[in-house]
């Protein structure tokens, strides 16, 4: 077990650039959470999947966003036409559908800076 | 977290205990979770209580759940400098598996 990866770290991007993360789940987990985190705030939520079947969005999921998991595994998130707002860490979790606490394992995020 | 509200900062001396205290409003929570974020790091899942219990303790670590007032708190005995970080609260509902996160407390602890 390797834990939550994603890729890249940090990533500092030109406004109007187009960005993807990547987030690799802990290999049993069959449910992947992206958040995002602002400085002085806690995580926000913006999607989930359940396996390759994306179950909710946050109305913070604007047009420009969007989350794919094709296979059931990894998940990337892309974010068309960056904004200055957008400048965030970029949170990944996972989860087993068999625990019923929903225990989720955090990734070391991407920090994104837009300039 | 606009329904979770945590205190911004607490300080504690090396050895004392530290409570950090959150509130939440709603009602249908199922699980509260207590995350621990160092510098550099991601969320690091500490302990949790399901909503029918009204305390649990693991290690240096307890809980206290009211239900009624919608309060959790997480007492940390024996608080060394590695304790030193960012708390995060957060709830679970039952119609939905997101995380519902509080602001955090920055915990700092001196010798």
């Amino acid at each position: 077990d390797t834990g939550v990866s994603q890729d890249p770290r940090h990533k500092i991007t030109k406004r109007g650039q187009n960005v993807t993360f990547r987030c690799d789940p802990i290999s049993e987990h069959n449910r992947l959470y992206w958040y995002r985190q602002t400085l002085g705030q806690g995580p926000e939520f913006l999607t989930y999947f359940q396996n390759e079947a994306q179950l909710e969005k946050s109305r913070l999921l604007s047009d420009r966003f969007s989350a794919e998991r094709p296979k059931g595994s990894f998940s990337t998130l892309e974010i068309q036409r960056t904004e200055q707002g957008d400048s965030a860490m970029y949170l990944c979790a996972s989860s087993s559908w068999t625990k019923p606490n929903n225990e989720q394992f955090f990734g070391p995020g991407t920090r994104l800076t837009v300039l | 977290g606009e329904d979770v509200e945590q205190s911004l900062f607490l300080s504690v001396r090396e050895g004392d205990s530290s409570v950090i205290n959150c509130t939440y409003t709603d009602s249908s929570s199922t699980y509260l979770y207590w995350y621990k974020q160092e510098p550099g790091a991601g969320l690091q899942l500490l302990t949790y209580i399901f909503s029918n219990m009204d305390m649990k303790q693991d290690q240096r670590l307890t809980v206290l759940l009211n239900k009624k007032d919608k309060h959790l708190s997480l007492r940390i005995a024996d608080t060394q400098t590695g304790d030193s970080a960012i708390y995060f609260c957060a709830e679970s509902r039952d119609n939905t598996d997101k995380l519902i996160f509080g602001t955090g407390t920055r915990l700092q602890v001196f010798p």
